[in-house]
């Protein structure tokens, strides 16, 4: 079983939609957990950090359940320059590096 | 400021022949990572580095080298090239350990034939 699982998707919305993504991951002593967005080709980037207590930055809102193991992302008002992979990232306790998700793309359509 | 630079951004090798990715960070992080990313595989990672001379292996170790010789600088090195080293390098680095995220390069796409 991978460390933390993603729906790939893709998920095709209209703009001004909004659009939700899960993500799982198994060990349960995870301390830290991100979301990143990568564009075709580059690099991932750092969208936001995911804390216990949700958090919201504009049109995203990520939400963490330690309870079910589980991380998600709500975008709202979904724009086109949205359209990207998104990666669900996790640090388990004692570990020195990041575990990433294989990630959910998403296609926002005009 | 630069970040995270990593050299080459584009190199096809033989199989058999040998190449050494670069990377260089200027913010004065602790921790360097090199990670692999194939398609529905997601990034994995291959060694990291907790500091000037230490390194330690990852996911995927096999079939390459690293070296932490500068704390700036972190290299990847692959002896004996074969085509399944085709991928996607992606250098990182952070404090602690990534416990606030990652500051990653832009990548070297890597072709053995």
């Amino acid at each position: 079983r991978k460390e933390v699982e993603q729906d790939p998707g893709p998920f095709n919305v209209p703009e001004g939609a909004t659009v939700a993504f899960n993500c799982t991951y198994s060990n349960s002593a995870s301390q830290s957990f991100f979301w990143y967005r990568q564009d075709c080709r580059k690099e991932p980037k750092l969208l936001m950090s995911v804390y216990s207590s949700g958090n919201e930055d504009g049109r995203f809102t990520a939400q963490l359940n330690r309870a079910s193991q589980y991380i998600s992302l709500l975008i709202r008002d979904s724009k086109l320059s949205d359209s990207a992979t998104y990666l669900c990232v996790v640090r388990g306790t004692g570990r020195r590096a990041l575990t990433f998700g294989s990630g959910t793309r998403l296609q926002v359509q005009p | 400021n630069a970040g995270v630079t990593q050299t080459p951004k584009f190199r096809v090798l033989k199989t058999g022949q040998s190449m050494t990715l670069l990377c260089a960070q200027d913010m004065n992080h602790e921790y360097m990572y090199w990670y692999r990313q194939d398609p529905g595989m997601g990034l994995r990672l291959i060694h990291y580095s907790v500091g000037e001379g230490t390194t330690a292996k990852g996911e995927v170790p096999d079939g390459y080298n690293v070296s932490r010789l500068k704390k700036q600088n972190f290299l990847l090195g692959l002896e004996s090239a074969a085509p399944s080293q085709t991928s996607v390098y992606f250098c990182a680095s952070s404090t602690l350990g990534g416990q606030f995220g990652y500051t990653f390069g832009s990548g070297t796409r890597l072709t053995v034939v």
